[in-house]
């Protein structure tokens, strides 16, 4: 099915540990972003990448690194993982410019103990 | 720089009745606007878009939204609730200007009432 695939689902990490957030989307959209969503907060952007090759900050970059392989794939890495980055993460795609929103990923649940 | 105003983090209503989410924006520039509808554990679906054609937008199950520009407003509402509507909802306003960044309000989680 045509869409945006996450992996993992779910992970628990002990703090200090790095992982990448994986995503995925054969729309070929130009557009990218990473989304964190934390309770009463809505959802919160991290990096986005407005088109193949570049990158840029969001609202809350901090402890964060991100790579925008090719087209299709926008990974998001946490070097040296934190309790405040427990969280549920979202990637989410869309054509560069219009009126047509964002296609969601089904998200990663990250626990950092 | 835009932003987004959900009153009310939580909205109960009974089964059939009236569902009024409200949704307030801020925006220097003509915004597009969006609800998002977030069921448990799952990802965030689109439920309807605003993009300065129609004022009355309407959206999927039963759902619609007006733009009101005098009001700042985009409120999202349903004639008669059902149990599957009970959800989180949430309101989301960007310019098309550069990249396209969604800004979200915080949420509004609704529950339904048999």
């Amino acid at each position: 099915n045509a869409g945006v695939t996450q992996t993992p689902k779910f992970q628990v990490l002990k703090t200090g540990q790095s992982m990448t957030l994986q995503c995925a989307q054969d729309m070929n959209h130009n557009s990218m972003y990473w989304y964190r969503q934390d309770p009463g907060m809505g959802l919160r952007l991290i990096y986005y990448s407005a088109s193949e090759g570049t990158t840029d900050k969001g609202e809350v970059p901090n402890g964060y690194n991100v790579s925008r392989l090719n087209k299709r794939e926008f990974s998001l890495r946490l070097e040296s993982a934190a309790p405040s980055q427990t969280s549920v993460y979202f990637c989410a795609s869309s054509m560069s410019q219009g009126s047509y929103g964002y296609t969601f990923g089904s998200g990663t649940r990250l626990t950092v103990v | 720089a835009q932003s987004v105003t959900q009153l009310g983090s939580h909205v109960s209503v009974s089964e059939g009745a009236l569902v009024l989410l409200r949704c307030n924006y801020s925006s220097s520039v003509p915004p597009y606007l969006f609800w998002y509808v977030q069921y448990p554990n799952q990802g965030l679906q689109l439920l309807l878009k605003y993009t300065s054609a129609a004022t009355l937008v309407k959206g999927i199950n039963g759902f619609e939204a007006e733009f009101k520009k005098s009001e700042t407003s985009f409120h999202l509402t349903k004639p008669s609730a059902h149990m599957s509507d009970a959800a989180e909802y949430f309101c989301a306003v960007t310019i098309i200007q550069g990249a396209q960044k969604l800004v979200f309000g915080q949420g509004t989680r609704l529950t339904i009432n048999p």
